[in-house]
């Protein structure tokens, strides 16, 4: 069956950069595209980026522009979302999610909670 | 960047009753539009795809409807498992979610 599993929760001070890994499984890994989405506590979901594994094209909301990467390693099946200089406002969960049917997402990992605090 | 809005924020309903909600999107996005459940906790679930076509596994209580800019999403006899967050999402312009719309017991 289809998985994707993150990796876990993160603290990390203001100015600092974390980077989030995403392993699917149950299926090609380079056959679909890799979304990232976020959700800080009580609010609502926010789309970062995708990224094509089989490519290494990605595409990034213009919010995150010069501050997000999404890369891959195709011979491990895993992807990563790095963010950097980190403020208080990125305190979130952050997912992957398997893109599918030309945009939708239909998997999703469990999340990962990146904290940041000074 | 597109922007999704979605009405109501808050709905209340009775289990067995229908509930209809709405997004809109500020340019027109075709059908290239989902919808998310997600509860507390939880990793959003896909419900619909294409504007109307229900994702694997999912109940026939659920459809969608629209296209362009104006989209809806029924529930037609709610569940107490559906209590939950519904989102609106396009991808025809990258991608953008809506604010979310709560589905509460009433």
């Amino acid at each position: 069956q289809v998985q994707l599993v993150q990796s876990g929760a993160e603290v990390k001070k203001p100015g600092a950069s974390v980077k989030v890994s995403c392993k699917p499984s149950g299926y090609t890994f380079t056959s679909h595209e890799i979304n990232w989405v976020r959700q800080a506590t009580g609010q609502g979901l926010e789309w970062m980026g995708w990224m094509n594994p089989n490519s290494d094209d990605t595409g990034y909301a213009q919010k995150f522009q010069g501050r997000v990467t999404m890369t891959r390693n195709t011979s491990i099946n895993t992807a990563y979302m790095e963010l950097s200089n980190l403020r208080s406002e990125d305190t979130a969960v952050y997912y992957c999610a398997r893109g599918r049917h030309a945009g939708a997402t239909d998997f999703w990992g469990q999340g990962t909670l990146v904290t940041v605090s000074s | 960047e597109i922007v999704m809005t979605q009405s109501p924020a808050t709905l209340a309903v009775s289990p067995g009753e229908r509930a209809t909600l709405s997004c809109r999107a500020s340019q027109s996005v075709s059908s290239n539009l989902a919808w998310y459940q997600q509860k507390p906790g939880q990793a959003p679930r896909l419900l619909i795809y294409g504007a109307s076509t229900r994702a694997t596994g999912i109940p026939a209580r659920f459809s969608g409807s629209g296209s362009g800019t104006e989209f809806t999403l029924t529930i037609s006899s709610v569940l107490s498992e559906d209590f939950a967050v519904y989102y609106c999402q396009q991808y025809n312009n990258w991608r953008t979610f809506g604010q979310g719309t709560k589905v509460e017991i009433k």
